[in-house]
Order: structure tokens, then C-alpha cells, then sequence
């Protein structure tokens, strides 16, 4: 079964400063991952996506996310964090069979503090 | 943006009564999916569907109905209202699914359904 931890409900720092969000899976098979963010009152947007291919995957806006196999984690970072970058942000594990159903964590809100 | 719309974008309703949420796709997508975001949940899956009149169901079905006519278009229906039914839904589409691979499904910009 898949299943995601997001380790921090929420995240705050300041703007300039390093961002880290923190996820655990657990999947049955090799699992695909991705990052999704939503911006408040706004839908999901793909940030990042891990498919098994190079384990840092880089994604828009300047995040990027590396699989560590060993740990079961996939954690999200950006050197630089910028106003816009405030939002919730998904932690999701896919199951590679089936219809593709994707199996959320609970998200991490990110506060920018000017 | 994937051509992904919703109807009504916002809706309050009564409890008991039925409502129909409609999602429609623009890209011809095989699969589509019915979200609902509660806080401290995150998404969780309600039905899916695979084809034109193909669907299944997800996480948290009870309650809930779906259809699919056409490949643009899938529906999710409330058959009876409840409170424990006021959430935020989102719809979301994706790819043919091969197997061993895996796609990112796309989403639609959310319905945000009261029931009083």
C-alpha cells in the first residue's frame, strides 16, 4: 500500500533563506513521486515529478527534490525563498499500476516572511 | 494550463437535496478523477473513471456517484446531501497509463460546495 508522511504541518522562513519541506512514502513497489503546490483559493500545479530516472529531480520556480531510496524519503528544497513561493504544498505517491491513483500527504503550508 | 474546467465554481446547497458537480477536459485524456481536499487531509480520491462508461471507486465513494457519457466530460453526483459532504472538489485528468510508468494527473480549479 501507498501511503505519504509530510513531516511538518507547517513551514515558516524567511524570504532569502533556504526552504526544505520534508516527505516520507511508503509504497509497495517503486513508486513514483511528485510535488504539487496550491496557491491559496487556487488549484494544484505540478512542481516536480520522480519517475525512476535521475534520483534529484529538478521543477519549476527553482525547486528541486531528491529521492533517497535508503531513507523512503523525498524532501523539497529551494536555496532561496521568495514571497510568491508561500503556499501549500503535496507531498504524492503514485501506484505504477491500476489507474495511476495518486495518494496524498496532508500538506505543508510555507509562510514567507518578508 | 491543461483544459481542464469545473461547474458551478462555487454552490451552496441543503441537506437531502442532489447536486451534480460537472468536470470537463479539452485534451482528450483517458482517465479522470474526482478529489475532495479537506483541511488535514490533503485529496482524497472519491471515483475514477477509465473510458467513456468505465469508473470506479476511490478512498471515500460512499455517498457519491459518477458517470461518464463522453470522454470530455465526467460527473460526480451527491446523491443526498450531507453536511460531512461540504469540502472542496477537484477534478483532475491524465494520460493513458501504461503499466510501470506513471503519469502526473493535471487539475481543474476546484468546486467549493456548502451544504447547510
Amino acid at each position: 500500500a501507498q501511503s505519504v508522511t509530510q513531516l511538518d504541518s507547517h513551514v515558516s522562513v524567511s524570504e532569502g533563506t533556504p526552504v526544505l519541506l520534508r516527505c516520507n512514502y511508503s509504497s509497495s513497489y517503486s513508486p513514483s513521486l511528485f510535488w504539487y503546490v496550491q496557491h491559496p483559493n487556487k488549484g494544484l500545479q505540478l512542481l516536480l515529478k520522480y519517475t525512476s530516472a535521475a534520483t534529484l529531480v529538478k521543477g519549476i520556480n527553482g525547486f528541486e527534490a531528491e529521492f533517497k531510496k535508503s531513507e523512503t524519503s523525498f524532501h523539497l528544497t529551494k536555496p532561496s525563498a521568495h514571497m510568491s513561493d508561500a503556499a501549500e504544498y503535496f507531498c504524492v505517491v503514485s501506484e505504477r499500476t491500476g489507474a495511476n491513483n495518486l495518494f496524498f500527504g496532508t500538506g505543508t503550508r510555507l509562510t514567507v516572511i518578508p | 494550463d491543461a483544459g481542464i474546467t469545473q461547474s458551478p465554481r462555487h454552490k451552496v446547497t441543503e441537506t437531502g437535496t442532489p447536486v451534480t458537480l460537472r468536470c470537463h477536459q479539452t485534451e482528450n485524456h483517458r482517465y479522470m478523477y474526482w478529489y475532495r481536499q479537506d483541511p488535514g487531509h490533503g485529496l482524497r480520491l472519491i471515483h475514477y473513471s477509465y473510458g467513456v462508461k468505465d469508473t470506479d471507486k476511490g478512498e471515500v465513494s460512499d455517498g457519491y456517484s459518477v458517470s461518464r457519457s463522453k470522454t470530455e466530460d465526467f460527473l460526480l453526483t451527491l446523491e443526498s446531501a450531507t453536511s460531512s459532504q461540504t469540502s472542496v472538489y477537484f477534478c483532475a485528468i491524465s494520460e493513458s497509463v501504461q503499466l510501470g510508468r506513471s503519469y502526473e494527473q493535471y487539475f481543474g480549479p476546484g468546486t467549493r460546495l456548502t451544504v447547510t
